[in-house]
């Protein structure tokens, strides 16, 4: 189907720990994994995203993993900080390359 | 210029009136797409514009009409708006290309429909 599931759908940590969300999708076809940070009141941010010819990329404390044969995306956060607090949408194109479709979100809250 | 703007920020409007929300950008990006946003919820795609032609209509209520005058800019027509309309709208916009890519988007315009 189109759907992406996304899970937690929310995230407790205390500060400096690390976080980990993911998100399945069902469409071999999909070739694309963005993750999207949204702060309260806020737009949506591409953090970080990754292509199906790699397995895993970093950013600094982001890291996305992705494993084509078990259909499913991980965002990693370490060392996690109060700012990170906001709701992590992931996504996958669908029906073409301009559409995304999004996960229903993972509500991060990091407490100090 | 790296920014999608969005104007207004916000709008409340009632179920008679007729409205438009507007969206620019200068990053030569040739896809821009309006999405709808509840609370608590993803962003969900209505429609979307590939070189200034309209690609994907998610099946969206014709009280909604979008226009792309030109490369840079985006608007969304509003008339005979239902409550249950009300929500943040989301303006983005991408390089376009067949390769998928990231999506900018705006900071939203907040709208109530009385």
């Amino acid at each position: 189907g189109e759907n992406v599931e996304q899970h937690p759908s929310t995230l407790s940590v205390q500060e400096g720990d690390s976080a980990v969300i993911k998100c399945t999708y069902s469409d071999s076809a999909s070739n694309y994994f963005p993750w999207y940070k949204q702060e309260l009141g806020k737009r949506p941010q591409l953090i970080i995203d990754i292509r199906s010819n790699v397995g895993e990329k970093k950013d600094q404390r982001i890291a996305v993993t992705l494993n084509k044969t078990a259909k499913h995306f991980s965002l990693h956060i370490t060392e996690t900080q109060p700012e990170d607090s906001a709701v992590y949408f992931c996504a996958r194109p669908s029906g073409g390359y301009n559409k995304l479709i999004f996960g229903a979100g993972t509500r991060l809250a990091v407490h100090p | 210029d790296t920014e999608v703007t969005q104007t207004p920020k916000h709008l409340v409007m009632g179920m008679t009136n007729k409205k438009s929300l507007k969206c620019e950008q200068h990053m030569g990006h040739r896809a821009m797409y309006w999405y709808k946003q509840k609370a608590k919820k993803p962003p969900e795609l209505m429609f979307v514009y590939s070189y200034e032609k309209l690609s994907i209509n998610e099946s969206v209520p014709s009280r909604f009409s979008p226009e792309c005058p030109n490369s840079s800019l985006l608007n969304l027509h509003l008339h005979a708006l239902q409550p249950e309309d009300s929500a943040l709208y989301l303006c983005a916009s991408s390089q376009g290309r067949e390769l998928a890519s990231e999506q900018f988007f705006g900071p939203g315009t907040r709208l109530t429909v009385l």
